[in-house]
């Protein structure tokens, strides 16, 4: 699976969007983009994922390059609960179904 | 989204005996679940990809004969931590994908090695 690149920290005004970017430029032809949510002492918490074309959903929009070399995972009116550690991974479909995580970016949500 | 759930959600035990967590789809069968290490300030290492009906498959540096799995039927799977010490002490979190092979998580469960 391919590998991804995320900034290790980010802080988001409450209220404001939180993008949240991530890397991935030697992603397959096959592979999705996926992103989980693990907020402290929790399981890690699907949020959303995608192949080439931008997806939305109840928690967050996903937005990715023509080149699908890099995405951006927006959550639109950041709360305080949205404080996480948010991981980008790529991986294709069906093919042993693991993740693999990687350091992930730490969003803190500021009042 | 789909459900997974972890039992127990924390255990403390003693070094030197075995422990067992138990990880449940609760609403989708899955024929192969998945476990994860994680220790403080760290990210999720994938253990192993428990597989029901056959053996799990480990990752490498994975002690099979410590961390023993059972995928007994297809909405659960045992992870038993065998003659526990110290250094196994860690946050355990199992996985499952559902029928649209996105992964679920569960809970999560806190072991403490005395």
């Amino acid at each position: 699976d391919a590998k991804t690149t995320q900034p290790p920290s980010m802080d988001c005004a409450e209220g404001r969007a939180a993008n949240l970017p991530c890397n991935h430029s030697t992603i397959s032809g096959n592979e999705y983009v996926y992103w989980y949510r693990q907020i402290h002492s929790q399981g890690p918490q699907y949020i959303i994922h995608g192949l080439k074309n931008n997806e939305t959903n109840e928690m967050a929009s996903l937005i990715i390059t023509e080149d699908r070399k890099s995405s951006t995972l927006i959550l639109p009116h950041a709360t305080l609960r949205d404080t996480a550690v948010y991981y980008c991974i790529v991986r294709a479909l069906n093919q042993g179904g693991k993740l693999i995580f990687g350091q992930g970016t730490e969003l803190s949500v500021k009042p | 989204g789909a459900v997974v759930s972890q039992h127990p959600s924390w255990v403390i035990c003693k070094s030197g005996t075995s422990v067992k967590i138990e990880c449940r789809s609760l609403d989708f069968q899955a024929t192969t679940m998945f476990w994860y290490r994680q220790f403080p300030k760290q990210s999720l290492m994938l253990m192993a990809t428990s597989n029901e009906g056959s053996k799990a498959t480990y990752e490498q540096g994975v002690e099979k004969d410590k961390f023993l799995i059972n995928h007994a039927s297809l909405t659960l799977s045992t992870l038993t931590v065998t003659s526990a010490h110290p250094e196994d002490s860690s946050f355990y979190i199992c996985s499952a994908p559902d029928h649209t092979d996105t992964q679920y998580f569960g809970p999560g469960t806190r072991l403490t090695v005395l």
